[in-house]
């Protein structure tokens, strides 16, 4: 079994509704991260996890929320979709924040389409 | 904020041709990973460096840190195929919201 998976793993949406992509992870590691991957921008931070309910907001975090109420999930929520966020959302998870010492497992990714 | 520079942004050779690409910075960074990415997939590890000059291999991939910690490259050897993807660096530039990833290189190697 994927020690990541994250769902759904594509998603149209409406401009104005809210969605919701989960990740689970069954590695019990204590940071995850949500990621969007545009081209020309590459990777940027959502937000970001450091145990259960302890989050922090990345680069590009306007529009979006978390919650981690379990140490295995991670849900990010659009609150009004706009256009702007149609994107591929990917989950990471890590067993510490040094890159030194530690790297990310990232999940296959979500492909979110707002129309 | 810190910037990771990777080029070339694009790169297209045949199989059994060497190639080199490039992760650069004007910051220094306390150390730095690859990852190479697939289509429809997430980024997989490949290597994480952490001192200045340090040179790793994996078969026929050879990754090198800079002696300033300001750069990187990754050179393929006799690539093939199975080498095509996104290959992205990520540094640490010293805290949890510098964590920075390059916009990656991405390699097609044609048979």
């Amino acid at each position: 079994d994927a020690g990541i998976t994250q769902s759904p793993r594509h998603k149209v949406t409406e401009t104005g509704t809210p969605v919701t992509l989960r990740c689970h992870q069954t590695e019990n590691h204590r940071y995850m991260y949500w990621y969007r991957q545009d081209p020309g921008h590459g990777l940027r931070l959502i937000h970001y996890s450091y145990g259960v309910k302890d989050t922090d907001k990345g680069e590009v975090s306007d529009g979006y929320s978390v919650s981690r109420s379990k140490t295995e999930d991670f849900l990010l929520t659009l609150e009004s979709a706009t256009s702007s966020q149609t994107s591929v959302y990917f989950c990471a998870i890590s067993e510490g924040p040094s890159i030194a010492n530690y790297g990310y497992t990232f999940g296959s990714g979500t492909r979110l389409t707002v129309v | 904020t810190q910037l990771l520079e990777q080029s070339p942004q694009f790169l297209s050779i045949q199989e059994g041709e060497n190639l080199t690409v490039y992760c650069n910075s004007s910051s220094v960074f306390s150390s730095l990973q690859w990852y190479r990415q697939e289509p429809g997939e997430g980024p997989v590890l490949l290597v994480t460096v952490v001192t200045g000059g340090e040179v790793k291999k994996l078969k026929r991939l050879t990754f090198q840190f800079g002696d300033a910690r300001k750069d990187s490259s990754l050179h393929i050897t006799a690539a093939q195929p199975g080498d095509t993807g996104l290959y992205l660096c990520r540094g640490d530039g010293g805290s949890q919201g510098n964590l920075i990833f390059g916009k990656g290189t991405k390699l097609s190697v044609k048979p």
